[in-house]
């Protein structure tokens, strides 16, 4: 069974709008952290944001937040006012604390911004 | 400045090679990690390395080998016994800690891009 999964292979938007990613993960750890990376097409790998199991709050880094509801397992990306420069593939990643210190990756979401 | 670098940029391997993908951090961190990225794909773990002289393999390791002598270098072997070579190859690194994003970040290099010819 995946333990990451990214149901969107695609998802476009317009300039300014928000637009959400969506990830759902599964885990019997109760000690794990979710990350979420962009990777635009040069191929680098930029961390986004972060969120603990057990972190009673969302996370927030500037436009990005992440809404986490822990009892769907889901850990979904909002990226508010979408820039061009935001048009990239998006990863969200778990860290199970059990298994050690390796990141188990989803297969990613293409985001498409036009203007 | 403090990062992680990967040589070279692009690889060009004959089929029956063995070809060696470099990955140094100057981050002090304790675990690094190897990547594999195919096209439209997340990426699969390969080997992993938490103190050096150890290291544990990934979901893919086979055709693959690595070492780690110095905490600071984790190159990558990709040899011949390696069937479908041709990828993108990211390093990570990382320290130990299991809460907080200071200490469970894993910074990237900027990859290798390997192709068979």
């Amino acid at each position: 069974a995946q333990k990451i999964t990214q149901t969107q292979p695609g998802m476009f938007v317009q300039e300014k709008e928000a637009v959400t990613l969506d990830c759902t993960y599964d885990t019997s750890d109760p000690s794990y952290g979710l990350f979420w990376y962009k990777q635009p097409s040069s191929g680098e790998m930029i961390f986004l944001i972060y969120q603990g199991s057990y972190d009673q709050q969302n996370a927030t880094e500037g436009r990005y937040s992440l809404n986490f509801q822990k009892a769907r397992k889901s850990a979904n990306l909002v990226i508010s006012a979408s820039q061009l420069g935001d048009s990239a593939m998006y990863f969200c990643a778990m860290r199970e604390n059990q298994a050690g210190t390796a990141l188990i990756f989803g297969k990613g979401t293409t985001l498409s911004v036009s203007s | 400045d403090g990062g992680i670098t990967q040589s070279p940029k692009y690889l060009f391997r004959k089929e029956g090679q063995n070809v060696t993908l470099s990955c140094e951090q100057n981050l002090n961190h304790d675990a690094m990690y190897w990547y594999r990225q195919d096209p439209g794909q997340g990426l699969r773990l390969i080997y992993y390395s938490q103190i050096v002289n150890d290291f544990q393999k990934g979901d893919i390791a086979e055709g693959y080998s690595v070492s780690r002598e110095k905490k600071e270098s984790f190159p990558l072997t990709v040899t011949s016994a390696q069937k479908n070579p041709t990828a993108f190859y990211l390093c990570a690194s990382s320290g130990l800690g299991t809460s907080g994003r200071g200490s469970t970040e894993q910074f990237f290099g900027p990859g290798t891009r390997l192709t068979v010819l």
